[in-house]
């Protein structure tokens, strides 16, 4: 079975740009969520989707949007880009929300921001 | 503060020591995960626990939970460099899957 794809994983964005990740899920799996990591603030959480509903939003302002597709795939956007937007994006996927379920992460996607 | 802390923050073994990383909820724990991370990567799934007193092993990393104290320990055996990276735990903090969070992360170094 083939595990969570992100894509890009890498990306070079300047100031006021806007930029679109992309998550595949694990296969079977219907819930996607986002999470943003910076050394300086760790693992911080982005927003989770669920059958195509924002289910949670963790606390970042509105610039940061995202949505599900009825396959389950899922895209971030980041709007007005901004320095402190470079991170390391990873999704993660879960076969059902709830306990017994663990996440499963992609490899990320890279963003830098100049 | 954070919901989950671990202990100790980074940690710098040689190789072939024991070690053990520790992860403490200020909450009831619905379900313990145990992660690993290399640099610049995604999340590993290591390890779920979610009975008070489950133990679970994997090759040389054994993980038990402790209901009562809400804690979990992650524990090395003859560490090798393979071992190195950071190791975070997560857990659900309510019955339902909306309130997932992570612990901070260990930094572990193994030297040869």
């Amino acid at each position: 079975k083939a595990g969570v794809t992100q894509t890009p994983r890498y990306l070079i964005k300047t100031r006021g740009q806007q930029v679109t990740l992309s998550c595949s899920p694990i296969s079977g799996h219907r819930s996607v969520s986002w999470y943003q990591q910076t050394p300086g603030q760790g693992l911080q959480f982005l927003f989770e989707y669920f059958s195509e509903t924002q289910r949670n939003k963790g606390n970042f302002p509105g610039r940061f949007s995202g949505r599900q597709f009825s396959n389950s795939r899922s895209e971030m956007n980041v709007s007005t880009l901004e320095l402190g937007d470079s991170a390391l994006y990873l999704c993660a996927s879960r076969l059902i929300t709830g306990r017994s379920s663990p996440l499963h992460f992609g490899n990320g996607t890279r963003l830098t921001v100049t | 503060s954070q919901e989950l802390e671990q202990s100790p923050q980074s940690l710098i073994v040689q190789e072939g020591k024991n070690l053990t990383i520790n992860c403490t909820s200020s909450k009831t724990l619905y379900g313990l995960y145990w992660y690993k991370q290399k640099y610049g990567e995604g999340l590993i799934f290591l390890m779920m626990l979610q009975k008070g007193g489950e133990e679970k092993s994997h090759e040389k990393i054994t993980a038990k939970l402790d209901e009562k104290k809400q804690q979990s320990s992650l524990h090395i055996t003859a560490s090798q460099p393979s071992h190195a990276g950071i190791y975070l735990c997560g857990a659900d903090m309510d019955n339902y899957g909306q309130n997932f969070v992570f612990g901070p992360g260990t930094r572990l170094s193994v030297l040869p």
